[in-house]
């Protein structure tokens, strides 16, 4: 398996512009996570999908970002307009669904690390 | 609210010392609680989880739910044991949730 596969690896544009990133879970995982890293602020949970469903999304910091899940097998995360202090590495992570109670290891994609002038 | 806290941005240590990168958490329910290593240019990873109670790399975290820590320990570090280690601790409800802490950079040196 390929693992978390996620597109593009890095992504420069100017403030202002649409930026979409784009993640593919492994196959047979339900849960599907999107993260962004900073200096500053070390990992932060954006919002996390099950079953395509978005189940939490208190941490997408304002409403220029947005995120979808149209099938099992796809995801976006969009900026729209995008600022500088976007600026950040935004991770996607999937795990199977372990049922209720329980958790399970979320397996991480190598990430894309957004710049924005 | 859940929190984690790690109070250490940055831990220096010399290679063959031992090393602990401490970690600490709030949360009323069940607790579930992993270490996350990314090392430079590398995708985040697992490293290790409580309820397995391995050994990883030589590490070794122990749940202490008196304390609320789970502190990361390896008596003799390694430099290419140098990374960013993240704390995170995992909601036992449904739909599942983790929470980070804001990750300790360890640097090994020689």
């Amino acid at each position: 398996d390929a693992g978390v596969i996620q597109s593009p690896r890095h992504e420069v544009t100017e403030m202002g512009q649409e930026v979409t990133l784009r993640c593919k879970p492994i196959s047979g995982h339900n849960s599907l996570f999107w993260y962004r890293q900073t200096m500053m602020r070390g990992l932060e949970l954006l919002i996390y999908f099950n079953n395509n469903v978005p189940i939490d999304d208190s941490g997408m910091p304002e409403d220029r970002f947005s995120a979808k899940m149209p099938n099992a097998s796809f995801s976006t995360l969009k900026i729209q307009p995008s600022e500088p202090r976007d600026s950040a590495v935004y991770f996607c992570a999937s795990s199977l669904e372990a049922g209720l109670g329980s958790t399970d290891t979320q397996y991480f994609g190598p990430g894309t690390r957004l710049t924005v002038l | 609210a859940q929190r984690v806290t790690q109070p250490e941005k940055l831990l220096s240590v010399f290679k063959g010392a031992p090393v602990e990168l401490k970690c600490n958490y709030s949360y009323s329910g069940s607790p579930e609680l992993f270490w996350y290593v990314q090392y430079s240019r590398q995708r985040l990873q697992l490293l290790l989880r409580h309820i397995s109670r391995e050994s990883i790399k030589g590490f070794t975290a122990d749940l202490n739910k008196g304390e609320t820590s789970f502190h990361l320990k390896k008596p003799f570090a390694q430099e290419e044991d140098s990374a960013m280690y993240y704390c995170a601790l995992s909601l036992a409800n449904y739909g599942q949730n983790f929470v980070f802490g804001p990750g300790t950079r360890l640097s090994v040196l020689p």
